[in-house]
């Protein structure tokens, strides 16, 4: 398919367990996107990569959250040791350019934390 | 005070209701954008607009800058509209969401 995709779609871990979260943006684009959304609320930006560059963190809530984009495609959204309040929808997404341009959303990976 | 806030919070309907959801912000934005959230997550854009109005089937968007306010609006809604629907400002350097609205139609 051509849109973003994010695998798993759903993931149980008790918790202090690291995750990693996978999501592939549109072929082609510069830019990806991470952001946390907790149950009934509006999406919280996390980080910001162009490239492999990245260049935004400010939104990782602890230094559990690391993310990374290696080669300027894949990127994975690590959270180490995990905590219940880590419970939420990750969502990641793309634009073709920068930050200005329409973002393009995956489905979002559900991480449940036990 | 959030800096995106979306009312109603919740919205019920009829098929064939015209629809009405409504976003205010308080920060300097270059665009906006109106978001569609199905159950399961997955979101979808149907507007970014930085003036005016924005026209796409049953969909209308309009944006008054210097009221800060938006508003999407949707005709004749269908019961497959029910979804959460949220705005999201483009501020200087993220965007910034609104908590969404849930709109369920009935049949």
């Amino acid at each position: 398919g051509a849109g973003v995709s994010q695998s798993p779609r759903y993931k149980v871990a008790k918790r202090g367990q690291d995750v990693a979260l996978r999501c592939d943006p549109i072929s082609g684009h510069v830019s990806l996107f991470w952001y946390q959304q907790a149950l009934g609320q509006g999406p919280e930006f996390l980080t910001y990569f162009q490239n492999e560059a990245q260049l935004d963190k400010s939104g990782l809530p602890s230094d559990r959250f690391f993310a990374e984009r290696p080669e300027g495609s894949v990127s994975t959204l690590k959270i180490q040791r995990t905590q219940q309040e880590d419970s939420a929808v990750y969502l990641c997404a793309s634009s073709l350019l920068d930050y200005y341009n329409e973002q393009f959303f995956g489905p979002g990976t559900r991480l449940t934390v036990l | 005070k959030n800096e995106v806030e979306q009312s109603p919070q919740n919205l019920t309907a009829q098929e064939g209701e015209f629809i009405t959801i409504n976003c205010s912000y308080s920060v300097g934005i270059s665009a906006l954008h109106w978001l569609q959230q199905h159950p399961g997550g997955g979101i979808v854009s149907l507007f970014m607009l930085s003036s005016g109005k924005k026209k796409h089937g049953r969909l209308i968007a309009t944006i008054n800058i210097q009221e800060k306010h938006s508003s999407l609006h949707i005709t004749a809604s269908h019961p497959r509209d029910s979804a959460v629907y949220i705005c999201a400002v483009k501020g200087t350097d993220k965007l910034i969401f609104g908590t969404g609205t849930r709109l369920q139609v009935f049949p």
